[in-house]
């Protein structure tokens, strides 16, 4: 069965700053999607960027970019020139794409970002 | 093109009660799925839902948990005779008949069922 893990509960930082989010999983499937989910206080979630395991290049939206890397199964999310809307829950979410797959999204435990002014 | 529609909200039901959940997927998509997020923890699936069809429903718990998608109407999961364990944000999400290898998961705003 696959597993996402998300090792840090809490990240802090500073407004226009840069962080990282960090995100392993474990599969056997070779074929595969990713993605981050925002969930801010309104708790509606909001697909942050995708990235399709069989694509080389690292997916980017705007302030948002992964680092994927696919043999040690890591999904990091970097945002850039942090806003204070970026203030939210981030999940890590894997979902299968082989034969027989029920589409289900897999979703990490979350980290909770704090955007300081 | 509005969105996933999820009613009630909020829901506050005594221990023994039923919930029932509604959820409207966006308009041509065929395909519903339910999660549940418990204080603190990410969301975890529960199941998933074609019109007329159950097509995964291992997340669900085995007792007091349905869920129905009928050909008319919205999606329903009903909670029967709830415990405390039960308070939990539900998320409803939707996406169309698969085409090919990208869609996407639409979610609706939740309903958060606190039981007293």
């Amino acid at each position: 069965a696959q597993t996402v893990t998300q090792s840090q509960p809490e990240m802090s930082v500073q407004e226009a700053e840069t962080v990282t989010l960090s995100c392993t999983y474990d599969t056997s499937e070779s074929d595969y999607y990713l993605f981050w989910y925002k969930q801010p206080p309104s708790r509606q979630m909001i697909l942050v960027i995708r990235q399709e395991a069989y694509k080389q290049q690292n997916a980017t939206e705007n302030r948002f970019s992964v680092n994927f890397q696919k043999a040690a199964k890591s999904f990091s999310l970097k945002i850039s020139d942090s806003q204070l809307g970026d203030a939210a829950m981030y999940f890590c979410a894997y979902r299968s794409v082989s034969s027989g797959a029920t589409n289900k999204l897999i979703f990490g435990t979350g980290t909770l970002l704090a955007v300081q002014p | 093109n509005a969105g996933v529609m999820q009613n009630p909200r909020h829901l506050v039901r005594r221990r023994g009660q039923e919930a029932r959940l509604r959820c409207s997927p966006m308009k041509g998509h065929s395909h519903v799925y339910w999660y549940r997020q418990l204080p603190e923890e990410g969301l975890k699936f529960m199941v998933y839902l074609q019109k007329e069809n159950i097509i995964d429903e291992s997340g669900m718990p085995k007792e007091r948990f349905s869920a129905e998608f009928p050909k008319e109407g919205p999606s329903i999961l009903r909670i029967q005779q709830v415990v405390r364990g039960d308070s939990a944000a539900y998320f409803c999400a939707s996406s169309p008949l698969p085409q090919g290898r990208a869609y996407e998961q639409y979610f609706g705003p939740g309903t958060r069922l606190t039981v007293t």
